[in-house]
């Protein structure tokens, strides 16, 4: 257990549609970085926030976005869905008290019909 | 973007035997990591590499951090059965104070064959 909890585990969804995956960060990691796991492309790494500001942007489409609130929970949001945007979604975290360590969670499986 | 060369691909090999596989990238990095990756879960560190030309073990994995720094090879001995898994290698760079996110090889399956 990574200690980093991320829900729903499974979710199956329309094309157009719009979806929120939620994170948990390992207690006192102040860092949430955001993966999308695909076959062709492989892990990529979407965006990373820091107390709650963004720090880093990777290939994020404009379709998506993220936030960190003050609890430090992060919630991706992905909207006008697309059959390509079928993927596994990591949330990951690290802090002084991970020892700057990356922790994956488990990911979010998102199928689009 | 930065790309992490990663191979092989695949590997088949037999339990017991010893198991090579490495990254390099064309730019630097100033951390090295190696995940591996069971189905249904997220990738689990297994090996991180902090300075150039650092050689860290942890039990059976062996992992070193090229001295240009855009290179890792990882080695697994005596290979068992829960080897078996995608093994990937990341490259960390730190800017504006932080570390930004990682960047992944495309992985290497590894299949233990009875």
């Amino acid at each position: 257990d990574s200690g980093v909890t991320q829900t729903p585990k499974h979710l199956i969804t329309a094309t157009g549609q719009r979806v929120t995956l939620r994170c948990s960060p390992r207690s006192g990691d102040l860092s949430v970085y955001w993966y999308q796991q695909s076959l062709d492309q492989g892990l990529q790494f979407l965006i990373q926030y820091y107390n709650g500001e963004e720090r880093a942007k990777g290939n994020i489409l404009e379709r998506f976005s993220a936030q960190q609130f003050p609890d430090l929970h992060s919630e991706l949001n992905l909207s006008s869905l697309e059959l390509g945007d079928s993927a596994l979604y990591f949330c990951a975290s690290t802090g002084i008290n991970s020892g700057n360590t990356i922790y994956f969670g488990e990911g979010s499986w998102l199928t689009v019909v | 973007g930065q790309q992490l060369n990663q191979s092989p691909q695949s590997m088949f090999i037999q339990e017991g035997e010893d198991v090579s596989m490495n990254c390099t990238s064309s730019s630097i990095f100033n951390t090295w990591l190696w995940y591996k990756q069971d189905p249904g879960e997220g990738p689990v560190l297994l090996i991180a590499l902090y300075k150039a030309g650092e050689l860290t073990s942890n039990g059976r994995l062996t992992a070193q951090f090229g001295i240009t720094r855009k290179d890792s090879f990882l080695n697994i001995s005596a290979s068992i059965p829960s080897d078996v898994g995608i093994y990937f290698c990341a490259g960390q760079q730190y800017s504006g104070g932080g570390a930004d996110g990682l960047t992944f090889g495309k992985g290497t399956h590894l299949i233990i064959q009875p």
